[in-house]
């Protein structure tokens, strides 16, 4: 039983650049979360999707930011013209969802530390 | 919007001794689940304990369990007997059930397990 899982772990680009980092949850949960944590701070809710559709996104999550889970398994986050504002860590988290008469309880992976020049 | 306040900053705690960890929340839910995660420094978030708000008792997992005051939307997590390995940030985190599904999570606490 493996848990989720992410990649990269760790990432460092120059400003401007685009970058995509993966994640693949546990393997029967319907639910995918994106979390970004900064330093110093607890995690904050970025989106969320339920098998490949996307649910919900926050305000935090800008123009420049694109996710998707195009077969309902793993996702993909990209960041387009990365600005130093974006350094973070990146987390995704699974769930099983309330639909399968479970609570929502949520399993995170290792994160991506991403660090903009 | 939900709100979860974590008030303590860093705590220690002599190795072998009882340590409790704070935390507030407010909500306008009716039904939501209440969290405890650990972070250790570098590694992943782990669930530590969960607490269903319509459940009166409160949640114990081995050495970890909750106080949980409804009406004080209060939800404090006591650490028995402490470890070395106890040493992380610990977030208090709420998600609504049959809401918008995203854990809103408090500021954290760092412990320091004192050997």
């Amino acid at each position: 039983d493996t848990g989720v899982s992410q990649d990269p772990r760790h990432k460092i680009t120059k400003r401007g650049q685009n970058v995509t980092f993966r994640c693949d949850p546990i393997s029967e949960h319907n639910r995918l979360y994106w979390y970004r944590q900064t330093l110093g701070q607890g995690p904050e809710f970025l989106t969320y999707f339920q098998n490949e559709a996307q649910l919900e996104k926050s305000r935090l999550l800008s123009d420049r930011f694109s996710a998707e889970r195009p077969k309902g398994s793993f996702s993909t986050l990209e960041i387009q013209r990365t600005e130093q504002g974006d350094s973070a860590m990146y987390l995704c988290a699974s769930s099983l969802g309330w639909l399968a008469g479970v609570e929502e309880t949520q399993y995170f992976g290792p994160g991506t530390r991403l660090l903009v020049l | 919007a939900q709100t979860v306040t974590q008030s303590q900053p860093e705590m220690s705690v002599q190795e072998a001794e009882t340590v409790t960890l704070s935390c507030t929340y407010d909500t306008s839910e009716s039904d939501y689940y209440l969290f405890w995660y650990k972070q250790p420094p570098s590694r992943q978030m782990i669930l530590v304990i969960r607490q269903e708000a319509y459940k009166q008792q409160n949640a114990t997992e081995n050495r970890f369990s909750v106080n949980f005051q409804k009406a004080a939307k209060s939800f404090s997590l006591k650490i028995s007997d402490s470890q070395l390995g106890d040493a992380a940030m610990y977030f208090c985190a709420e998600v609504a059930n049959f809401g918008n599904e995203k854990l809103t999570f408090g500021t954290g606490t760092r412990l320091t397990i004192i050997p």
